[in-house]
């Protein structure tokens, strides 16, 4: 079965340090996001992703952080300079199609750890 | 900004028993799904549901969406060890693609 796939599966970095965490979303799929789960926390949205820009984001997807596809496999999101509340599981998903009920696919996450 | 809460946050029945667990908010949704995650994996999905009012069933899992489309519940039949983990309800709105979650019920299931 067709997966999503993040490295790393865990990160640990110094405040202030740039973080790049990589996704490979499943082949035929468009649409492309990243979410945010803080250790106790609700899974947060942080951005949505298609045709190579974004198309949706929320208030934590702030200046510091950024979206690509540098090739037509890999998606990243990169932290510029880390924080200790940036430290949570990053998810990130993809699917076909955007209709209401899209069928995301979770990747199995990678932790960040800021120290 | 739109809310999902979830109860119970946790949960610990026998074997054999029946549960519902709930997902409600003021808020329209325009779809809503149930996810079960693992500890360290993502969240996988188990059912949309778009229509108010709609049930599904998904073998001893039986999903309804509020007539409204503000609310939903999970009910599970005759629960088994293997149905243990992190049930997620998550919303989407008119008009966005993006996904909000409530916390979370933690089920564990005692053999």
């Amino acid at each position: 079965e067709p997966e999503v796939t993040q490295t790393p599966s865990h990160q640990v970095t110094q405040m202030g340090q740039e973080v790049i965490l990589r996704c490979v979303p499943i082949s035929n799929h468009l649409y492309f996001y990243w979410y945010r789960q803080i250790l106790g926390q609700k899974v947060e949205f942080l951005v949505s992703f298609y045709n190579n820009e974004i198309s949706e984001k929320s208030e934590i997807f702030d200046d510091q952080f950024s979206v690509e596809r540098p090739d037509g496999s890999n998606f990243t999101l990169k932290i510029r300079s880390t924080k200790l509340e940036d430290s949570a599981m990053y998810f990130c998903a993809s699917t076909r199609d955007a209709s209401g009920a899209n069928v995301l696919t979770f990747g199995a996450g990678s932790r960040l750890t800021v120290l | 900004t739109q809310l999902l809460e979830q109860s119970p946050q946790f949960l610990s029945i026998q074997e054999g028993e029946n549960l519902t667990v709930y997902c409600n908010s003021s808020s329209v949704f325009s779809s809503l799904q149930w996810y079960r995650q693992e500890p360290g994996e993502g969240p996988v999905l188990l059912v949309t549901v778009v229509t108010g009012g709609e049930v599904k069933k998904l073998k001893r899992l039986t999903f309804q969406f509020g007539d409204a489309r503000k609310d939903s519940s999970l009910h599970i039949t005759a629960a088994q060890p293997g149905d243990t983990g992190l049930y997620l309800c998550a919303g989407t709105g008119a008009g966005s693609y993006q996904l909000t979650f409530g916390k979370g019920t933690k089920l564990s299931v005692i053999p």
